[in-house]
């Protein structure tokens, strides 16, 4: 079956740092990938729509200039939380379309994130 | 998106079928009805899909009822492994939008 992966799977960093996630569609190409945002005992919260050679649109409330995706290549897409704090500790999870019909969406295994 | 309504939480024994259920009224003609699990600090894992017909694979099985406002994941028999949210979701056919996560089915597996 389709594989997505991220990168890293873990991380900590240091309050002010930034850090990259990476999430690379495997076996398919992926127009489209979405990346959510997970906090404990809490279900999946899609953060932005990452559109492959253009803007990625981001839902409300989640501030695009702290949390800038790029989706420069058709398997790649890389969210980057800028001066990160530890209010943004969380697991992240990306997933990509792959389309069809119905279309599919494979997630990734998520990358936690902990900022001290 | 149309909405999914889960139970929060439900029990099994091993080795025995569990029937977790999801209720979705106002489900449209197009949308098709989806089933993820996530098992702990792991990304959401397709389960099944279906759209009118009851659906079989290798890890469940979906019965769908005749309104199509109610299904039911069939799991036929639990394994300590199974333990994990499960999530009902509906998504249009063809569509490239996200899928909108519940709070799913916290389903505990016990020995």
């Amino acid at each position: 079956g389709a594989v997505v992966s991220q990168h890293p799977s873990w991380v900590i960093c240091k309050s002010g740092t930034s850090v990259k996630i990476e999430c690379r569609s495997l076996d398919f190409q992926a127009t489209t990938m979405f990346w959510y945002r997970q906090f404990p005992k809490q279900s999946l919260m899609l953060m932005a729509t990452s559109n492959e050679g253009s803007k990625a649109t981001y839902e409300q409330g989640v501030e695009k200039d702290k949390f800038l995706i790029n989706h420069a290549s058709l398997t790649l897409s890389t969210l980057t939380v800028t001066s990160a704090h530890p209010e943004d500790s969380s697991f992240y999870i990306c997933s990509a379309y792959r389309g069809g019909n119905p279309g599919e969406l494979f997630f990734g295994e998520g990358s936690r994130l902990t900022v001290l | 998106d149309a909405k999914t309504t889960q139970p929060n939480s439900m029990e099994s024994n091993e080795e025995e079928p569990v029937h977790l259920p999801c209720n979705h009224s106002t489900i449209s003609g197009t949308d098709y009805i989806h089933w993820y699990r996530q098992l702990p600090s792991q990304g959401p894992e397709y389960v099944i899909h279906g759209l009118t017909s009851n659906v079989n694979n290798r890890m469940a099985s979906l019965a769908i009822a005749e309104d199509r406002k109610s299904s039911t994941l069939i799991l036929h028999r639990a394994t300590l492994r199974d333990a994990a949210v499960y999530y009902c979701i509906l998504r249009a056919s063809g569509s490239a939008r996200q899928l909108t996560f519940g709070s799913g089915t916290q389903l505990t597996v016990l020995p």
